[in-house]
């Protein structure tokens, strides 16, 4: 099983303020995803990101993956409180092997 | 029209019964999975399975089985349930690597 860390575990901040969500692990991955998880449904995937360095931008969020694949980024600017909910990172090995992270469960403050 | 369904979405059982999760996917993916998510929002892996090949976590206890009629379904079959195994099960699918996986929106399945 492939340990993905993420941090923080909680965060909370104000409508407006931007913050940044990390992923790290000692396993390289063939690509990188990020869901968002609301309550009582599963993850919904956000983006994915698969060549090493890379960084895609979806609105007011921006997703990075590290240069070695091995970690990864996500930057939320202006948050609001419709961003509020579990952010999961979780790494390709392979085929049909996608493991995931810790979790950061994010609250935006109206 | 929903990508994954599984059903129930509540389960409450004893401890020693047997009982299934049913999952069916109408996007035509080729690989199917289910995960198991605990208390503290963990997800992980328990089963992947396409047309060719079922991959088991080794984890994962043999009372765990899942059950392929076709390539739309895979159902979760589980065996002399314990009180560990109260947690909330995902159904998912996935088309290529990479390509990212569709999630039902779980069932939570509670044991007393």
């Amino acid at each position: 099983t492939q340990l993905l860390e993420q941090s923080p575990q909680f965060l909370s901040i104000q409508e407006g303020e931007n913050l940044t969500v990390y992923c790290n692990s000692s396993s390289v991955f063939s690509s990188l995803q990020w869901y968002r998880q609301e309550p009582g449904e599963g993850p919904v995937l956000l983006v994915t990101v698969v060549t090493g360095g890379e960084v895609k931008k979806l609105k007011r969020l921006t997703f990075q993956f590290g240069d070695a694949r091995k970690d990864s980024s996500l930057h939320i600017t202006a948050a609001q409180p419709g961003d509020t909910g579990l952010y999961l990172c979780a790494g390709e090995t392979g085929a049909n092997n996608l493991f995931f992270g810790t979790g950061t469960r994010l609250t935006v403050i109206p | 029209d929903t990508a994954v369904s599984q059903t129930p979405k509540y389960l409450v059982t004893q401890m020693g019964n047997d009982k299934s999760i049913k999952c069916e996917q109408n996007l035509g993916h080729d690989t199917m999975y289910w995960y198991k998510q605990d208390s503290k929002k963990f997800l992980k892996i328990m089963f992947s399975y396409n047309n060719k090949e079922l991959i088991i976590n080794e984890t994962v206890p043999n009372r765990f089985s899942p059950k392929s009629p076709d390539k739309a379904h895979l159902n979760l079959h589980i065996n002399s349930l314990e009180l560990g195994d109260s947690a909330v099960y995902f159904c998912a699918s996935s088309q290529d690597r990479g390509g990212g996986y569709t999630f039902g929106s779980g069932t939570r399945l509670t044991v007393v």
